[in-house]
């Protein structure tokens, strides 16, 4: 099987624009989460989605939003950027129902430096 | 709130000597445990994973992981180090007290000398 793949690998945007960022999970898996990854930080959750619905939400301001299309596919959108958004996105996603007890398949990550 | 804390944010072992990676959770109740690697510019990738079956854990690599309830940790071992193995190394936690939700530790980098 393919593994999780995100696009675009890198991305450059000027404060104030927006920006989507696209992942496809592994076939067959329906759970889809994103993470931010910072060096002050480390890996946040921003948020997980199953079946085109948002199960969970980490603790990021409304300028991030995402959504899951039927084919499990998903994006994340952050508009009105900020310089502290940059960071390596990652996509992740899980076989299972309840992803709790269900490793997840992390994509390679989305660079996204905001100038 | 379920937490994991990793013990020293950087490690360096010789080349063939025994890895340690620490790792301690805070859960009334035994989480699920995972030990991710990523290596530079990619994503992580999972080592192994506790979920409440064997309490020694054996993953991919020749790495391996015990569960220990009373002292709530998940330490990584591996017998004897190899260059490839210098990498950041993440442990991190889901379960009933964590809302569906993975945390992650604040990550771990560990470097072989040769």
């Amino acid at each position: 099987k393919a593994g999780v793949t995100q696009t675009p690998r890198y991305l450059i945007k000027t404060r104030g624009q927006q920006v989507t960022l696209s992942c496809s999970p592994i076939s067959g898996h329906r759970s889809v989460s994103w993470y931010q990854q910072t060096p002050g930080q480390g890996l946040q959750f921003l948020f997980e989605y199953f079946s085109e619905t948002q199960r969970n939400k980490g603790n990021f301001p409304g300028r991030f939003s995402g959504r899951q299309f039927s084919n499990s596919r998903s994006e994340m959108n952050v508009s009105t950027l900020e310089l502290g958004d940059s960071a390596l996105y990652l996509c992740a996603s899980s076989p299972s129902v309840a992803a709790i007890a269900y490793e997840q398949y992390f994509g390679p990550g989305t660079r996204l430096t905001v100038t | 709130a379920q937490s994991v804390t990793q013990l020293g944010s950087h490690v360096s072992v010789s080349e063939g000597a025994l890895v340690l990676l620490r790792c301690n959770y805070s859960s009334s109740v035994p989480p699920y445990l995972f030990w991710y690697v990523q290596y530079p510019n990619q994503g992580l990738q999972l080592l192994l994973k506790y979920t409440s079956a064997a309490t020694l854990v054996k993953g991919i690599n020749g790495f391996e992981a015990e569960f220990k309830k009373s002292e709530t940790s998940f330490h990584l071992t591996k017998p004897s180090a190899h260059m490839s193995d210098a990498a950041e190394y993440f442990c991190a936690v889901s379960g009933p007290n964590t809302g569906n939700q993975f945390y992650f530790g604040t990550g771990t980098s560990l470097t072989v000398i040769p």
